[in-house]
């Protein structure tokens, strides 16, 4: 295990529905991600939190809202999904932002993922 | 807009044959190159963080050697074995961007 667990793994959601996923590290980093993988497609980053505090919105739409409570736990609050918002949702760490020390570069652990479909 | 491209797409190798992947990405305001290793239903796992042009890491069968100034990355596996079947992401993290840059990967599977 890599220290950072995701929960739910699985997740089937109506349009209507609203649903929360979680993410939980224990490495005492600073840093946490909420990336988004769909078919065929790179991973895409979607929040960037920095001791607490969003550093980086890669232009999401609001029905992915994220919460970040302290530096161990990240929420992703999901409102009036669509359809095409199923994919593989993956949440990292890292120590640091890069480039916030010299030996900073940000190597990242990620959980497991949790797949959400959206029917 | 910036792109990291992986090559193959996807492999299928016997047990024991060695085999590379390459990793294209921009060669200006270079900060990182990460690789990862990613089984199906696991979580990806960081292989090596390289940093430095000429650059070259090994991890056990598994080495990456880095050019910066021409914007590549391989990443070899000597000896294939049929626990190395994975997806294998490279991510490339520049200066001006502030985040990694994740490419499609290449999903490698081996054969016994």
């Amino acid at each position: 295990e890599t220290g950072v667990t995701q929960t739910p793994r699985h997740l089937v959601m109506g349009m209507t529905n609203k649903k929360s996923l979680k993410c939980e590290q224990h490495l005492g980093h600073n840093a946490m991600y909420w990336y988004k993988q769909s078919a065929k497609k790179p991973l895409e980053l979607m929040f960037v939190y920095n001791f607490k505090e969003q550093t980086e919105n890669n232009s999401v739409p609001s029905r992915f809202s994220p919460e970040c409570p302290n530096s161990s736990h990240l929420f992703l609050h999901l409102h009036t999904l669509q359809p095409e918002d199923s994919a593989l949702y993956l949440c990292a760490s890292s120590p640091n932002l890069a480039g916030i020390s010299p030996s900073s570069y940000n190597e990242q652990f990620f959980g497991p993922g949790t797949r959400l479909t959206v029917l | 807009i910036l792109n990291v491209e992986q090559s193959p797409q996807s492999l299928h190798v016997q047990e024991g044959d060695s085999t590379n992947f390459t990793c294209s990405f921009p060669s200006s305001n270079f900060y990182a190159l990460h690789w990862y290793r990613w089984e199906t239903a696991k979580s990806p796992e960081a292989l090596f963080v390289m940093t430095l042009n000429g650059d070259e890491k090994k991890k056990g069968r598994i080495s990456a050697t880095l050019n910066t100034k021409e914007g590549y990355s391989y990443l070899y596996i000597k000896g294939s074995q049929p626990e190395d079947s994975a997806t294998y992401l490279c991510a490339f993290w520049n200066r001006g961007f502030q985040k990694l840059v994740f490419g499609t990967g290449t999903r490698l599977l081996v054969s016994p």
